[in-house]
C-alpha cells in the first residue's frame, strides 16, 4: 500500500528552535510539494519540486524556511528559527508529473511553537 | 492572476444531493480537481476533469465547463459521513495545483 510518509507527526517546540519536518514520497513519484494548512489560509503552497529540483518556492518565506531533497526518497523542510506564527499542519505530497495525476499527501506534521 | 472561489459552507439533509461550486482562473487549464478533506486528516482525491461534462464515480459526480471557467461536485444519498470539507483544484500550465479555501459541508440528520 503506497503512501506518503511524514515525520514527525506532532512537534511542539519553543520559540527561535530549529524544526525538521521529512517526507518520503511514493516511489516513482517525480514530483513533491510542500504545503502549510491554517483555518485562516487554508492550502499554502510552499515549496514544490520535480526531479529533486525546486521548480518553485515563491510562497515560502526565505528567512526561515528552507526545503531540499537530498534523494529521491526525502524531502525535508526546515523552519531557523521558528514563531509561534508558524503553528499549522504542514503536509507534503507527491504525484507523477502530467495532467490528469492527482498528488498524494501524507498524514501531516502539526507544529506548534510557543 | 491565478484564482479558485467555492463557497466557506453549506448545510445539507442526511439523504439529500448537494452541490458544491467552485469558479477557477488559471495560467493554462491541465484540468480541475476535487479532493475530501475530514477534521483532522489529510486530503484525498475525489475527482478529476479535463474535458467538459459530467464524470460520475458512485454517489460523487464532477462537472467541468471550461468555457466558463467553472466546476461542480454532486454528491447524492448524503451520509453524515461526508461532513468534510471538499477542495477544489485548478492545475495550471506547469502542472502545478492552485487551491481553494475549500467548502465545509455540513450534514444534518
Amino acid at each position: 500500500d503506497a503512501r506518503v510518509t511524514q515525520t514527525p507527526r506532532h512537534k511542539v517546540t519553543e520559540m527561535g528552535q530549529e524544526v525538521t519536518m521529512r517526507c518520503q514520497p511514493i516511489l516513482g513519484h517525480n514530483t513533491v510539494f510542500w504545503y502549510r494548512q491554517t483555518m485562516m489560509q487554508g492550502l499554502e503552497l510552499l515549496a514544490y519540486f520535480r526531479n529533486r529540483a525546486p521548480l518553485d518556492d515563491s510562497g515560502m518565506p526565505k528567512d526561515r524556511f528552507s526545503a531540499e531533497m537530498p534523494d529521491a526518497t526525502l524531502a525535508t523542510l526546515k523552519i531557523q528559527p521558528s514563531e509561534p506564527r508558524d503553528s499549522a499542519v504542514y503536509f507534503c505530497a507527491s504525484g507523477r508529473e502530467g495532467g490528469g495525476t492527482e498528488a498524494f499527501f501524507g498524514q501531516g506534521t502539526r507544529l506548534t511553537v510557543v | 492572476g491565478q484564482n479558485i472561489d467555492q463557497p466557506t459552507e453549506m448545510t445539507a439533509t442526511e439523504g439529500a444531493i448537494v452541490q458544491i461550486n467552485c469558479t477557477y482562473q488559471t495560467s493554462g487549464f491541465n484540468g480541475l480537481f476535487w479532493y475530501q478533506q475530514h477534521a483532522g486528516e489529510a486530503p484525498t482525491f475525489l475527482s478529476y476533469n479535463v474535458l467538459d461534462g459530467l464524470e460520475e464515480k458512485g454517489r460523487f459526480s464532477s462537472f467541468l465547463s471550461r468555457s466558463k471557467g467553472y466546476s461542480y461536485l454532486l454528491l447524492k444519498e448524503l451520509q453524515m459521513k461526508d461532513s468534510a470539507s471538499y477542495l477544489c483544484a485548478g492545475m495550471d500550465s506547469n502542472y502545478q495545483l492552485i487551491w481553494g479555501a475549500g467548502t465545509k459541508l455540513i450534514i444534518k440528520p
